[in-house]
Parts: structure tokens; C-alpha cells; sequence
């Protein structure tokens, strides 16, 4: 079993702030790893997917790196909003299986 | 596109009954999946399917069958529901096997068992 791990569990921050949080995974055969923001009651939806190292990804006031070689990820998001407020999940393709392989996610609450 | 649509939305089941989740997909993906959460698990892969007629187990298989007859449908079996059954349940789909696709999610069905 893969081992996916993201932290922290679970951060609280203030409106107007920026924050970042970390996925860690194997770093030997990498595939692709993919972050997804998950709203309370709602469904995951994607965020990116990101293949290369050092692929940098942009979407509004979220970004995401990405370093292969020593198997981690940073989702940052600029200027928190309370919209914001959701788990992030961060997984990863490795090997010749098809699985993609979830970590527990962060859970972002952002305070107005 | 209505995407990957599952029902039904809440289920209660007793010990030992059996049923199926229904899951759809409209985007003519190959690729699809099911998976349970649970707190302090995150999300685990039950079975998946590259094609139609083509399952394979993930990582949490027992007690749930599947199958794969047409592009658009991926059912989810219990056989005989088990309380350690009770969790939320996520189908799956993206384009193909290829993880350099998204996946799209359904909007999860609730299931309690007694």
C-alpha cells in the first residue's frame, strides 16, 4: 500500500490570510499527482493534475508545486476567503497499477 | 452532461440484507471507480473497471461485487450488508486509465447499516 501523507490535518486561518499545506509520496516511479478541493456535503472536484517536476499550476489564488525527486507538493492559497473553506486532497499515480492513491486530506476552515 | 450521478442519495440497511448502488456516468469515460469514506481514513478504493466487461479489485474489496456490462453503468454490489459496511460511497469516472486525467466524482450515496 502506497503511503500518501498530507499535512496538517487540519488548519483554521483568517480571512485575508495566505496559507499552504503539504502532500507527501513515494518518490520512486511517479506518475502524476492530482489535488482536489472537497466542500462540506459536496463531491471532490479537481483542482490539478500535475506530471512533470517542478510543474507549477495556477488557478485564481491557488497554486501548486510540485518536487518529484523528493516526493512532495505544495498547495498555496493566496489571500483566504471563506469560500475557501474546504478538504483538500492531494493523490498519487505511482507503479503500473491504474489506482490513484488518496492522502486524508487538510481540512481548511477560513474565519471572516 | 449530467456527469456521474449515483443513487440513491441515503440508504439504511439491516444486517445481512443485500443491494445495489447504482452509478452512471454520460461522458463516455472509460475508466471508473468506486470508493468509501470514512473518518480518519480518507478515500478508499473498493473496485475499479478500465472498460466495459474489465473489474478489479482496489484496496478495501470484501463484501462488494461489481460489474461492468455497458460504458455508461458501474454497479456496486453488497452481498450482505455488515454494520462495518456503514460509510459514504463515491463513484468515480475519468477518460481512461491514464492518471494523467481528472476524475470526476458522483455526489455520493449514505449508507447506514444496522
Amino acid at each position: 500500500i502506497l503511503n500518501v501523507e498530507q499535512s496538517p490535518q487540519s488548519l483554521h486561518v483568517q480571512e485575508g490570510d495566505s496559507t499552504n499545506f503539504t502532500c507527501s509520496f513515494p518518490s520512486s516511479n511517479f506518475y502524476a499527482l492530482h489535488w482536489y478541493r472537497w466542500e462540506t456535503a459536496k463531491s471532490p472536484e479537481a483542482l490539478f493534475v500535475m506530471t512533470l517536476n517542478g510543474d507549477e499550476k495556477k488557478k485564481g489564488r491557488i497554486s501548486a508545486t510540485l518536487n518529484t525527486k523528493e516526493g512532495y507538493s505544495y498547495l498555496y492559497i493566496k489571500g483566504s476567503q471563506p469560500e475557501d473553506s474546504a478538504t483538500y486532497l492531494c493523490a498519487f499515480w505511482g507503479g503500473s497499477n491504474y489506482k490513484l492513491t488518496f492522502g486524508k486530506g487538510t481540512l481548511l476552515t477560513v474565519n471572516p | 452532461n449530467a456527469g456521474v450521478t449515483q443513487t440513491p442519495k441515503f440508504q439504511v440497511l439491516k444486517t445481512g440484507q443485500s443491494m445495489t448502488l447504482q452509478c452512471a456516468q454520460d461522458m463516455n469515460h472509460e475508466y471508473m471507480s468506486w470508493y468509501r469514506q470514512d473518518p480518519g481514513m480518507g478515500l478508499r478504493l473498493i473496485h475499479y473497471s478500465v472498460g466495459a466487461g474489465i473489474t478489479d479489485q482496489g484496496e478495501v474489496p470484501n463484501g462488494y461485487n461489481v460489474s461492468r456490462s455497458t460504458t455508461e453503468d458501474f454497479p456496486l454490489r453488497l452481498l450482505s450488508a455488515a454494520p462495518s459496511q456503514t460509510s459514504v460511497y463515491f463513484c468515480a469516472s475519468r477518460p481512461s486509465f491514464s492518471s494523467y486525467n481528472e476524475q470526476f466524482f458522483g455526489p455520493g450515496t449514505r449508507l447506514t447499516v444496522l
